[in-house]
């Protein structure tokens, strides 16, 4: 079965610094990965999705992340923080064998400090 | 276009009794998931339709839960007998064809709260 493993719960860099969110996953096939944001009381909402193809994947808001099949990971990075970016972050792993639903991380909770 | 969205925003209920949660996918989208998210976790699972059939209703808990998408767009999430450790975000999501690359479109969800 898939999992995903966010290393982090809570991250706090400070406003212009890097932004990096770690995300693990285990699957036995090819997976597709997916990045979604939770602002408070909203639906989450897809940053950006890797299929096929490049491994560096450019999304909304300036974030990008890359995969990386040999460490199994799909780490989320901005290069310079702004205060709306402050949000909940999960990673998410849709397998490739048939099965549509997405299995999420837990959840990184991304604080910006002025 | 309209996002997908969910009725009520809220619910309050008492242990024991029966609630309906409302999905209204994206217009056009065959595809209709429904997911459960617990404080502090991210979203689980319950059941996705194709049209009107479940083709995977894997996620669902035990049966006192139950979902319906009679006419292959607006669907109804069921839970009998709540209890208390139902208290939960139901998160709605729709897709254009259930595609697995496809990006999954959520709604802002219900919060149930079960008393």
């Amino acid at each position: 079965a898939q999992s995903v493993t966010q290393l982090g719960s809570h991250v706090s860099v400070s406003e212009g610094a890097l932004v990096l969110l770690r995300c693990n996953y285990s699957s036995s096939v090819p997976p597709y990965l997916f990045w979604y944001v939770q602002y408070p009381n909203q639906g989450l909402q897809l940053l950006l999705k890797y299929t096929t193809g490049a491994t560096l994947v450019k999304g909304i808001n300036g974030f990008e992340a890359e995969f990386k099949k040999s460490e199994t990971s799909f780490h989320l990075t901005k290069p310079s923080a702004h205060m709306s970016d402050a949000a909940e972050y999960f990673c998410a792993v849709s397998d490739g064998q048939g099965a549509q639903k997405l299995v999420f991380g837990q959840g990184t909770r991304l604080t910006i400090n002025p | 276009g309209a996002g997908v969205s969910q009725t009520p925003s809220n619910k309050v209920t008492e242990k024991g009794k029966y609630v309906e949660l409302r999905c209204d996918p994206i217009s056009g989208h065959t595809a209709l998931y429904w997911y459960r998210q617990s404080l502090g976790q991210g979203p689980e699972f319950l059941i996705y339709f194709q049209g009107t059939g479940a083709a995977d209703d894997s996620g669902l808990p035990n049966d006192r839960f139950f979902a319906v998408r009679p006419e292959g767009s607006v669907s109804t999430l069921k839970i009998q007998r709540t209890e208390r450790g139902d208290s939960a975000v139901y998160l709605c999501a729709s897709s254009l064809e259930g595609g697995l690359q496809e990006t999954q479109y959520f709604g802002p969800g219900t919060r149930l709260l079960v008393l």
